[in-house]
């Protein structure tokens, strides 16, 4: 079974629009870190957003925000004022285990390829 | 400062030969990671090194694959024998641990013909 299923393989949103991109997991383990990466076609990971299991709060990051709902084992990423520049590919990843101080691999999807259309 | 660096960028090989792709890590960050990423696909963990040593090498997909950082810093993947199965961008990236946020390099676009 697949432990991070992206569902949408392509979007595309209207510049300075707001965005959903979805992203549900499937882990057994109380303790574990959902992230976000975003790829451009130049090819590097670059970090978006973290979100840990035992947050009360759903994390923000500039025009990032993380709609997580727990009891979904769902973790959307939303973008706001979307920009020509955030057209890339977009990762959601899981760490599984414990927080800071035990380093684990991350288990990704598939990606959601979004384009920004002017 | 200096971001994850990988070389070379780009590594073409015929089917058969060794190669050899290097990571350097952003300095002070123990732990080192690689993975692999096919056309299409989301990367997929390789190994895991927490200072010196493996922590997790069990996303190597068989013994042709290797993997050091003997001073806890730089660390090279090796492959042996590459197949043309092989072809994909490989990514290292390291971390300090701090809720296991990982620092991509720009990746080895590895071809075997």
């Amino acid at each position: 079974a697949q432990k991070i299923t992206q569902t949408q393989p392509g979007m595309f949103v209207q510049e300075k629009e707001a965005v959903t991109l979805d992203c549900t997991y499937d882990t057994s383990d109380p303790s574990y870190g959902l992230f976000w990466y975003k790829q451009p076609s130049s090819g590097e990971m670059i970090f978006l957003i973290y979100q840990g299991s035992y947050d009360q709060q759903n994390a923000t990051e500039g025009r990032y925000s993380l709609n997580f709902q727990k009891a979904r084992k769902s973790a959307n990423l939303v973008i706001s004022a979307s920009q020509l520049g955030d057209s890339a590919m977009y990762f959601c990843a899981m760490r599984e285990g414990p927080n800071a101080g035990n380093n684990r691999k991350l288990i990704w999807g598939l990606g959601t390829s979004l384009a920004v259309n002017p | 400062g200096a971001g994850v660096s990988q070389t070379p960028s780009n590594k073409v090989t015929e089917k058969g030969k060794y190669v050899e792709l290097r990571c350097d890590p952003i300095s002070g960050h123990t732990a080192l990671y690689w993975y692999r990423q096919s056309l299409g696909q989301g990367p997929e963990f390789l190994i895991y090194f927490q200072g010196t040593g493996a922590a997790d090498d069990s996303g190597l997909p068989n013994d042709r694959f290797f993997a050091v950082r003997p001073e806890g810093s730089v660390s090279t993947l090796k492959i042996q024998r590459t197949e043309r199965g092989d072809s994909a961008v490989y990514l290292c990236a390291s971390g300090t641990g701090v809720n296991n946020e990982q620092f991509f390099g720009p990746g080895t676009r590895l071809t075997v013909l």
